[in-house]
């Protein structure tokens, strides 16, 4: 089976770094994935990590090691409209399937 | 582009009922996806289509649950019959064959009563 574990809640200040950490356990690991969902609406892509290493886009950075099936998702200089949940999902090939399966989220607060 | 287009945006149906709740992929992309999301479960994969072929639909929870692609611009799920627990959002998502960016619907709130 899979499981991905993620801290359920985060909490920060205006112009803080934070880290939201990702483990996974899966068959046929493909890639990890970061997604942000605001209250009542729905997920959208922030990025994805293929290769181990780190991927930046603009203030969101995410890192992946597939040797320690790690990743992260960093946040810098957090914003109000950060607050949000963040979901990883592990992206896993078998055959022709392909498919993403999401962590249950952290709820990522950012405080004044 | 419009993006994915979910319909209805709202449901609210009595227990027993038939629900069918509509998708209208992004035009070009090759997989559609449909998942339901509640506090409990999070986010759980229903099934999805590559090219208009369910794939897996081993997320599907119980036989009440059927969804159909007849074209590449449109997916229903359907409940049948409906019951509380099936309360959810439940949104559709597609994305292309070499892009790993799922692209999501606004989702359709379903309360089952």
């Amino acid at each position: 089976g899979q499981s991905l574990e993620q801290p359920s809640e985060v909490t920060a200040v205006e112009g803080a770094i934070v880290q939201i950490n990702c483990t996974y356990q899966t068959s046929g690991f493909y890639g990890l994935s970061w997604y942000q969902q605001h209250d009542g609406g729905a997920p959208t892509f922030l990025s994805y990590n293929g290769l181990d290493g780190l991927e930046e886009t603009g203030r969101f950075s995410s890192f992946l090691s597939r040797s320690d099936s790690y990743g992260y998702l960093l946040l810098q200089e957090l914003q109000m409209k950060d607050s949000a949940s963040y979901f990883c999902a592990v992206k896993i090939s078998s055959g022709s399937a392909r498919q993403l399966t999401f962590g249950s989220g952290t709820q990522l607060t950012v405080l004044p | 582009d419009a993006g994915v287009i979910q319909s209805p945006r709202h449901e609210v149906t009595e227990m027993g009922q038939e629900v069918t709740l509509r998708c209208k992929p992004i035009s070009g992309h090759d997989y559609l996806f449909w998942y339901r999301q509640t506090m409990m479960r999070g986010l759980e994969l229903l099934i999805y289509f590559n090219n208009n072929v369910p794939i897996d639909d081993s997320g599907m929870p119980e036989d009440r649950f059927s969804a159909k692609m007849p074209n590449a611009s449109f997916s229903t799920l359907k409940i049948q019959p409906s019951e509380p627990r099936d309360s959810a959002v439940y949104f559709c998502a597609s994305s292309s064959q070499d892009n790993e960016k799922l692209f999501f619907g606004s989702g359709t709130q379903l309360s089952v009563l």
